[in-house]
């Protein structure tokens, strides 16, 4: 099992550019989570999902989107990039309770 | 107030010694919470998670869960030098299930050798 991937590890965008960060789980798990990390700081929920198509807005859902087609796939999409989304974004999985992490993509927003 | 709340250290200690971390939640429908660790550029891994009242012991890592005064805990003991990370603590989105976790700030571990 590869578990919780997501692509890319690295991206630089300008300001007003748009892209989709890519998260896919093979543990066959219903509920998904996106989660941002700012230095020093905790992780804040941006958008969950429960299972294929349904998604719910967490705590900072504002500049994002999501779609859920299949219960593998969750991305991630920042329409508008702005320097407030410079993060280091997260996906994890989960089952029941504990919640399964990728590795992360480090985005930068100049 | 934030749902969950760490002491924000950071928190050095002896190789050897006892590390404990803490965190209180404000939620009293709160009913499971987990500990993760963080290696610094790296994603959390789960170490614990914790249900019921009282003690849970894996290995060099104690849980500790007390409702009544809306605490969790985490003891490492004998810690090492490898046990260095930040520590975050999640409970519960607005308490009942843990579908959704809100995370605290965390609580960044030295142990030195």
């Amino acid at each position: 099992n590869a578990g919780v991937t997501q692509t890319p590890k690295f991206r630089i965008l300008k300001i007003g550019q748009s892209m989709t960060l890519q998260c896919a789980q093979d543990m066959n798990h219903n509920y998904m989570y996106w989660y941002r990390q700012d230095p020093g700081m905790g992780l804040k929920l941006i958008y969950y999902s429960v299972g294929a198509g349904i998604t719910d807005k967490g705590e900072v859902p504002n500049g994002y989107n999501v779609s859920r087609s299949t219960t593998e796939d969750f991305p991630l999409r920042l329409e508008l990039a702005a320097p407030s989304q410079t993060s280091v974004y997260f996906c994890a999985s989960s089952y029941s309770g504990e919640q399964f992490f990728g590795p992360g993509t480090r985005l930068t927003v100049l | 107030q934030k749902e969950v709340e760490q002491n924000s250290g950071p928190l050095s200690v002896p190789e050897g010694a006892i590390a404990s971390l803490n965190c209180t939640y404000s939620d009293r429908g709160s009913q499971s919470f987990f500990w993760y660790r963080q290696y610094s550029g790296k994603s959390p891994e789960l170490i614990m998670f914790i249900y019921s009242n009282g003690d849970k012991e894996d290995g060099r890592f104690t849980a500790q869960l007390n409702k009544a005064s809306q605490y969790v805990s985490l003891l490492i003991r004998d810690s090492q030098p490898s046990d260095s990370a930040t520590y975050l603590c999640a409970g519960p989105i607005g308490g009942g299930s843990a579908r959704q976790l809100t995370f605290g700030s965390g609580t960044q571990l030295t142990v030195l050798p």
